[in-house]
């Protein structure tokens, strides 16, 4: 079946950077666009970004521009999101998910699905 | 960026009513509003695409309507496993946004 494993839990120093991996399975890894998305204890869902598996290219919310990098390995059906300069602010949940999506009419629907099961990364001194 | 407004914050329920969950965008995503369930220590889960498209395996009481900036979630009688945190999402734009989330509590 279609799935995203994340890779496990991790605790960071300020101002350090965390590498979160993202593992697809069931499908072309080519073919589908990975979003990450993070989620702070008790907070709604907020978007990090994008990347296209057969291309490279990714878009980063505003938010974490300049401290987030996205990148993947074809050889082994990952996407990685690295980020950088860790607060106290950026504990949270951090999820990957698949766009998917249909075209119909000349217009796109697009929506995230899978989700990974979350990564958790505390950052604490 | 687009705005998704959720309301109410918290919708107090009891088992086997109808819940109505409104999430108005602040300009138009057209049709591709999307709506997830989520459930402490679990991922988002998908319900509705397209506005109001069911996602394979979501049972017929949860129902979507709307287009432009006005949508909402109907679940038509509430189950057990239906309390749980409910998300708006926009895949018209860029950057992708999610609205605040809806609490569905048991009354």
């Amino acid at each position: 079946q279609v799935q995203l494993v994340q890779s496990g839990a991790e605790v960071k120093k300020p101002g350090t950077s965390v590498k979160v991996s993202c593992k697809a399975s069931g499908y072309t890894f080519t073919s589908y666009d990975i979003n990450w998305v993070r989620q702070a204890t008790g907070q709604g869902l907020e978007w990090m970004g994008w990347m296209n598996p057969n291309t490279g290219t990714t878009g980063y919310a505003q938010n974490f521009q300049g401290r987030v990098a996205m990148t993947r390995d074809t050889s082994t059906s990952t996407t990685y999101m690295e980020l950088s300069s860790l607060r106290s602010e950026d504990t949270a949940v951090y999820y990957c998910a698949r766009e998917s999506g249909f075209c119909s009419g000349g217009y796109c629907y697009k929506w995230f699905d899978p989700w990974g099961q979350g990564t958790l990364v505390t950052v604490s001194s | 960026e687009i705005v998704l407004t959720q309301s109410p914050a918290t919708l107090s329920v009891s088992p086997g009513e109808r819940a109505t969950l409104s999430c108005r965008a602040s300009q138009s995503v057209s049709s591709n509003l999307v709506w997830y369930q989520q459930k402490p220590g679990q991922a988002p889960r998908l319900l509705i695409y397209g506005a109001s498209t069911r996602a394979t395996g979501i049972p017929a009481r949860f129902s979507g309507s709307g287009s432009g900036t006005e949508f909402t979630l109907t679940i038509s009688s509430l189950q057990s496993e239906d309390y749980a945190v409910y998300y708006c999402h926009q895949c018209n734009n860029w950057p992708r946004t999610f609205g605040q989330g809806t609490k569905v509590e048991i009354k």
